[in-house]
C-alpha cells in the first residue's frame, strides 16, 4: 500500500458542485499539506496543517477548505466548483524534524466543466 | 518570500550523456532542499534530501549539491537513459517550515 493515498484519483464534476478530496497515510507523519499543480506554474501550496489542531491557509487558499480529521487524515474541499479549479492535486506529508522532507501521494486530477 | 528558479525549463539530451540541472534560490536560510521526480499525470518521487549543513547527497547514477551561501543546488545526471526522461523538481524548506517548489526542469532522453 501507498505511504499517502489520495482518492479519487481523477474526478470530473460540474461548475457550483461541492467536491471532497480525500487523503491518508501510513507514515506517522504529523504534518500535511495539500497542493495544486498546474502549468507553468508549478506547485502552489493550499492549506496545510502541522498537528490536528493546527489548520494554516496557504498561497492559494480562496474557494478551499480542510479538516484534519485525524493524524492520518486530511481532507480538501472546493465548496462550490469552478473551471479554473481544473488541476492536479497533491497531498503532501512530512515530520517534524528537520531531517525528513516531502512524501506525496500520486494526486487527483480534478476537472470543472 | 522565497523564490526557487530552475533553468533550463526544458532540456533534451542523447542517451548516454552526463548532465546537470540547476536550481536556485533566493533566502539561504532552508534547513533542506529536496530534489523529486514527476513522470506525466503523475505523483513526485523524493530522488534526494539535502540538509543545510551538508554539501552534496549522492542515490547511484544521481549527485545532488548545495551551495547555500550563493542560493544553488545541482542535480548530476551520470549516463543518462531513456528512462531518466520525467520533470524534476526542487523544492527548499525555509526556517518558516514551509516548502517552495521551482517550477521543474522537463528532460528527454533520446535512445
Amino acid at each position: 500500500d501507498a505511504d499517502v493515498t489520495q482518492t479519487p484519483r481523477n474526478r470530473i464534476t460540474k461548475t457550483g458542485k461541492r467536491i471532497m478530496l480525500e487523503c491518508s497515510q501510513t507514515k506517522g507523519h504529523d504534518r500535511m499539506y495539500w497542493y495544486r499543480q498546474d502549468p507553468g506554474l508549478g506547485l502552489r501550496l493550499i492549506y496545510y496543517s502541522f498537528d490536528v489542531k493546527d489548520i494554516n491557509k496557504g498561497e492559494i487558499s480562496d474557494g478551499y477548505s480542510v479538516s484534519r480529521q485525524a493524524q492520518a487524515k486530511f481532507s480538501l474541499s472546493l465548496e462550490s466548483a469552478i473551471p479554473n479549479q481544473t488541476a492536479l492535486y497533491f497531498c503532501a506529508t512530512s515530520s517534524e524534524q528537520s531531517v525528513y522532507g516531502y512524501t506525496f501521494g500520486s494526486g487527483t486530477r480534478l476537472t470543472v466543466v | 518570500k522565497q523564490e526557487v528558479t530552475q533553468i533550463p525549463a526544458a532540456l533534451s539530451v542523447p542517451e548516454g550523456e552526463n548532465l546537470v540541472l540547476n536550481c536556485s534560490f533566493t533566502d539561504s536560510a532552508i534547513y533542506n532542499l529536496q530534489w523529486f521526480r514527476q513522470d506525466p499525470g503523475k505523483g513526485l518521487t523524493s530522488l534526494l534530501l539535502i540538509q543545510s549543513s551538508q554539501r552534496e547527497q549522492t542515490s547511484g547514477r544521481l549527485n545532488a549539491s548545495l551551495d547555500k551561501s550563493s542560493g544553488r543546488s545541482t542535480l548530476y545526471i551520470a549516463a543518462s537513459q531513456p528512462g531518466d526522461s520525467a520533470t524534476y523538481l526542487c523544492a527548499v524548506k525555509n526556517t518558516g517550515n514551509q516548502f517552495y517548489f521551482g517550477t521543474g526542469t522537463s528532460l528527454t532522453v533520446i535512445p
